[in-house]
């Protein structure tokens, strides 16, 4: 079954600590991306990637961190430094920043309590 | 820098009645636009791209470089339109979002 999987659907984090979410593909496809979505505030581009090792910020990139060493795989870190985690965040990956088409994960949502 | 502004948070309307979901963007660029729909406890994904030119889901949008906007657009509402739309505006490299709007069918 082809597509995007994001885990875990739902995560609890304490203050102060650093948590990652997982996010893998099987598309085949060159770039990913992570998106956070807040209510009334649409998707937020946190980081994205177009090749394997390379990575660039988004609109919203501080108190997180991404790496890409496997094309598949795109791996967001929340760390202490973000002072508003709880949120919902997207997963998203298109064949090439040329081919312009966004797939989309379920999501992952973190709590901070 | 790029823009896109969804004007509306939700918008309500009767079934059978017409839809017109409005976008407009900034940018410096040629952008390329596109709707993005979310249905309850379903993905996001994508419904139209303005360069297709294509109805969907008897969804049409036109992208007016004038006056800088993508509306979506549907002559006759139904009740399984009812999800969270989104406007995309594709830049260098990334793509920006909309805040959304809920349209809400009603019976």
């Amino acid at each position: 079954d082809g597509g995007i999987t994001q885990s875990p659907k739902y995560l609890f984090r304490k203050e102060g600590q650093n948590v990652t979410l997982s996010c893998e593909q099987n598309l085949n496809h060159d770039a990913m991306y992570w998106y956070r979505q807040d209510p009334g505030q649409g998707l937020r581009l946190i980081y994205y990637s177009q090749i394997v090792n390379d990575f660039q910020k988004g609109d919203i990139a501080e108190g997180y961190s991404v790496s890409r060493e496997k094309k598949e795989s795109f791996p967001l870190t929340v760390t202490s430094a973000q002072k508003n985690p709880t949120a919902f965040y997207l997963c998203a990956s298109s064949l090439a920043t040329s081919v312009r088409e966004l797939f989309f994960g379920e999501g992952s949502r973190l709590t901070v309590l | 820098a790029q823009r896109v502004t969804q004007p509306e948070k939700l918008l309500s309307v009767f079934k059978g009645a017409p839809v017109e979901l409005k976008c407009n963007y900034s940018y410096s660029g040629s952008p390329e636009l596109f709707w993005y729909v979310q249905y309850s406890r379903q993905r996001l994904q994508l419904l139209l791209r303005h360069i297709s030119r294509e109805s969907i889901k008897g969804f049409t949008a036109d992208l007016n470089k004038g006056e800088t906007s993508f509306h979506l657009k549907k002559p006759f509402a139904q009740e399984e339109d009812s999800a969270m739309y989104y406007c995309a505006l594709w830049g260098y490299q990334k793509v920006t979002f909309g805040i959304g709007t809920k349209l809400q069918v009603i019976p």
